[in-house]
């Protein structure tokens, strides 16, 4: 069984649509968190989420807004999609929050805007 | 937000030579050292870790040093193989911190090729 999964895997878009990404993990981790990673491999944290609370929110645009229906899942809805928003997204759920848990990563969605 | 400084961006490594890549820190509440290894169209996942109350720590063949002086630490790749091939990333965090600063902060990785 996969540990952390995002769908879709690929997603194209034109500028100015909303777009989805779902991820669910089956670790039974408290927290969980969506990363950017742009053309360069570089990684930074949006939104970390634990018990269903928000309690990271990082300078990214409002058009980016993280939802969590329960404990597994963290989904990331984007509003308005923009060219710099090209990127891989990945998911990744951890047993509690802090940095010294072992971070486990969905396989990520490539998310190109054109 | 603190950096962390990694290099070199990209390393090419004779199969069964040692791969080393360097990563220095500013902040220095960090106390969480992990790194992580990105194979293509992967995610990261956690390859080692190491908090500064050691200055070494070896997992086969993969070791960090840690020099705490220096606000730097290493990874050494012990008998490099093509499998090794992946993008490594450092990171840090301040532990026991819930929040942003609980944060992984990431290098930008390094781009390991191990030759056959």
């Amino acid at each position: 069984d996969t540990a952390v999964s995002q769908t879709p895997k690929y997603l194209v878009t034109q500028m100015g649509n909303d777009k989805s990404i779902k991820c669910e993990q089956n670790l039974g981790h408290d927290t969980m968190y969506w990363y950017k990673q742009d053309s360069k491999k570089f990684l930074k944290i949006m939104f970390s989420y634990n018990n269903k609370e928000l309690i990271i929110n990082e300078t990214v645009p409002n058009r980016f807004s993280p939802k969590s229906p329960d404990k597994a899942h963290l989904n990331l809805h984007i509003n308005s999609l923009e060219l710099g928003d090209s990127a891989v997204y990945f998911c990744a759920s951890s047993p509690g929050t802090g940095g010294s848990y072992e971070q486990y990563f969905g396989p990520g969605t490539r998310l190109t805007v054109t | 937000q603190q950096q962390v400084k990694q290099s070199p961006q990209s390393l090419i490594v004779q199969k069964g030579g040692i791969s080393i890549i360097n990563c220095a820190y500013e902040n220095t509440a960090f106390d969480y050292f992990p790194w992580y290894q990105q194979f293509p169209g992967k995610g990261p996942a956690l390859l080692i870790a190491i908090r500064p109350d050691v200055s070494e720590k070896k997992e086969g063949r993969f070791t960090i040093s840690f020099n705490k002086s220096a606000k730097q630490f290493s990874l050494h790749i012990m008998d490099s193989q093509p499998g090794d091939s992946a993008t490594y990333f450092c990171a840090a965090s301040v532990t026991n911190y819930g929040g942003s600063q609980g944060n992984l902060i990431f290098g930008k990785g390094t781009k390991l090729s191990v030759k056959p």
